[in-house]
């Protein structure tokens, strides 16, 4: 089982970027496929996108390309997701993901 | 984008109840489905992979059906933990869910 340790609640201005970072312990992380997927209040799940930091592949959701960038660090074995210009309906808990085991989830607010 | 649209968005069920949630994809995912259950302030938690198989530690009481497009979810005797949110999600191109199944008390 791995354990997922992400970052903590984030409030940004429209138009701004925000970078989640999502640390794993307990397994051999370039291994894994690492995903994203984030939750707006009251609303249901939205895959964003994965990274497999083995190969170095990350994939993205249509709706995020251009405005989403997927990393992995093996040295730390940490994911990140960055989004870029942030509007209000981005307003969401974020969570990364390796199969059956999540990270605690990231509340990120975009509020002018 | 792979569009899946489960049903009911609601429903309504008693303790011992026999409960289906239906899950269609727009178009074949190669049986490559998920389903989650979701209690509110928590992370997903993965019930059913590849449209059928029983993630470890899962009650038998779940059991998951289908393929090709269409996929369904049974819960063969509710229990009162079993109150939550309920969503298929496609792995076959890239990944997506359903817009979720809200399983209410009635």
């Amino acid at each position: 089982q791995v354990q997922l340790v992400q970052s903590g609640a984030e409030v940004k201005k429209p138009g701004s970027s925000v970078k989640v970072s999502c640390k794993a312990s307990g397994g051999t992380f370039s291994r894994y496929t690492i995903s994203w997927v984030r939750q707006a209040p009251g609303q249901g799940l939205e895959w964003m996108g994965r990274i497999i930091p083995i190969l170095d592949i990350t994939y993205c959701a249509q709706k995020f390309q251009g405005r989403v960038t997927i990393t992995a660090d093996n040295s730390t074995s940490a994911a990140y997701m960055e989004l870029s210009s942030l509007r209000s309906e981005d307003t969401a808990v974020y969570y990364c993901a390796i199969r059956t085991d999540w990270g605690q989830g990231t509340l990120v607010t975009v509020s002018s | 984008d792979i569009q899946m649209t489960q049903s009911p968005s609601t429903l309504s069920a008693s303790v011992g109840d026999r409960v289906t949630i239906t899950c269609r994809a727009s178009q074949d995912i190669n049986n490559l489905l998920a389903w989650y259950q979701q209690k509110p302030g928590k992370a997903p938690n993965l019930l059913i992979y590849k449209a059928s198989n029983l993630e470890s530690g899962v009650p038998s009481r779940f059991s998951g059906s289908g393929s090709g497009t269409e996929f369904t979810l049974t819960i063969s005797s509710l229990q009162p933990d079993d109150f939550a949110t309920y969503y298929c999600q496609q792995y076959n191109t890239y990944s997506s869910f359903g817009q979720g199944t809200k399983l209410e008390i009635k």
